[in-house]
């Protein structure tokens, strides 16, 4: 059973429009949702992260949307630049020893 | 700061060789850490995770296992290989509170 489901599976943005992740939980235990970048042939890098007593959280071009009656947060990327290009994760954990990630999205930014 | 390294970065083995991978964190102690698998183009799969020196919980059941002999090191090994272990393997840790997961740069096995 996948604890956080992911979706698009790829998206394909114009340089300069908003890239949009989504992701849904169905574990209400879990207070932790982190995002990760990942360029190929890399680990993946922290991004963003939330906890759901806040509905947003905004780091630069990045921002986290929180549903927490839903399940559901998404990342919004503004203002998307080619070097945004990369597979984005989501994850969600409840009791830190384990976190539970997406299936990942790979965004492609074209110039 | 802290720092996690994972050697080899690349790696070729035959079906049926041993398999050994290294994890190591420099900068921080009694961390939690992590073995996930990525097939290519796919999610991460979490393979074992480890609280203490020698606590191991294993995720999937598979021909993988893990051992942690010391405080900031991590192993995932193998006594034979097969073809579907072919992956991107990450170790990662963890500060175990309020805190996110930091990954390692991986290693790249391929099972011919």
């Amino acid at each position: 059973q996948q604890q956080v489901k992911q979706s698009p599976q790829s998206l394909i943005v114009q340089k300069g429009g908003i890239s949009i992740i989504n992701c849904a939980y169905e574990n209400t235990a879990f207070d932790y949702f982190p995002w990760y970048q990942q360029f190929p042939g890399k680990g993946p890098a922290l991004l963003i992260a939330i906890r759901p007593d806040v509905s947003e959280k905004k780091e630069g071009r990045f921002t986290i949307s929180f549903n927490k009656s839903a399940k559901q947060f998404s990342l919004h990327i503004m203002d998307s630049q080619p070097g945004d290009s990369a597979t984005y994760f989501c994850a969600a954990s409840w009791d830190f020893n384990k976190f539970y990630f997406g299936s990942g999205t790979k965004l492609n930014v074209k110039p | 700061s802290q720092t996690i390294h994972q050697w080899p970065a690349t790696l070729v083995q035959p079906v049926g060789s041993p398999l050994s991978l290294e994890c190591t964190v420099e900068g921080t102690s009694n961390p939690n850490l992590y073995w996930y698998r990525q097939a290519a183009g796919r999610g991460l799969q979490l393979l074992f995770y480890s609280v203490g020196i020698g606590q191991i919980s294993s995720e999937v059941p598979q021909n993988l296992s893990a051992s942690r002999p010391q405080d900031r090191q991590f192993i995932l090994s193998s006594k034979k290989l097969l073809l579907s272990d072919s992956g991107f393997y990450l170790c990662a840790w963890a500060a175990g509170g309020p805190e996110t997961q930091y990954f390692g740069p991986g290693t790249r096995l391929l099972v011919l």
